[in-house]
């Protein structure tokens, strides 16, 4: 029951600013938004996170629109280094009480030179 | 700072044998997750314990899976007897905060380890 949605592929060229949607309309207020991104054969990695004001890292952007319901990660420059899948993800609390990711199926960014 | 450790990275076997995974989280990191992912599919939380505790087991096929977290740090997961749809990435993470409070949680993956059930 992932609570996110994202385009299943994207293709960018070397350079540009490479913009990955998210839609996570069902999120509620005190759930924060994730980013991971997976290169093949490895772990999913930390790229960013918010809850209501966009955020700026070393990394990327993360553009949160005003009623939180979907979301944009922004790669200023991509390299062909950044070519993985994305994951959106919210946190979200369960009915045990406990917290946990809920991973959709990502966003396989494609960097062509 | 050394990352989160799994070992193997990858296991053959055949159906309705054992297999079990190990995982050494970041140091200091009380909580620890071990996720499952399918090929195509992203990962799916299957257990998360905090210190030697199980915090939330819902998702793991108890009657096959099991797992276990000694003295808080390592953990190992355990699959008997495998079935084929066992096939997939077993994923460790850990993180600093608690899966009990709210705000912000970065956890930090492992490599993972690749099974492939024949």
């Amino acid at each position: 029951d992932a609570k996110t949605t994202q385009p299943t592929s994207m293709d960018c060229a070397e350079g540009r600013a490479a913009n990955l949607p998210c839609n996570h309309s069902t999120i509620s207020g005190n759930e924060y938004v994730y980013w991971y991104r997976q290169i093949h054969s490895q772990g999913p990695q930390y790229i960013i996170h918010g809850l209501k004001n966009n955020e700026t890292n070393e990394m990327a952007s993360l553009i949160i629109t005003e009623d939180r319901k979907s979301s944009t990660l922004i790669l200023p420059h991509a390299t062909l280094r950044d070519t993985a899948v994305y994951y959106c993800i919210v946190r979200v609390l369960t009915t045990s009480g406990t917290y946990k990711y809920i991973f959709g199926t990502g966003t396989r960014l494609k960097v062509l030179a | 700072e050394a990352g989160v450790a799994q070992s193997p990275r990858y296991k053959i076997i055949e159906k309705r044998q054992s297999v079990a995974f190990w995982c050494n989280p970041i140091s200091g990191h009380a909580t620890l997750y071990w996720y499952q992912q399918i090929l195509g599919q992203g990962p799916k939380l299957l257990i998360q314990f905090q210190n030697n505790g199980v915090v939330d087991d819902s998702q793991l096929p108890k009657d096959r899976f099991s797992a276990e977290r000694l003295k808080g740090v390592d953990s190992t997961l355990k699959i008997q007897p495998a079935k084929l749809e066992d096939s997939a990435v077993y994923l460790c993470a850990s993180s600093l905060a608690s899966p009990t409070s709210g705000g912000r949680e970065t956890q930090y993956f492992g490599p993972g380890t690749r099974l492939l059930v024949l």
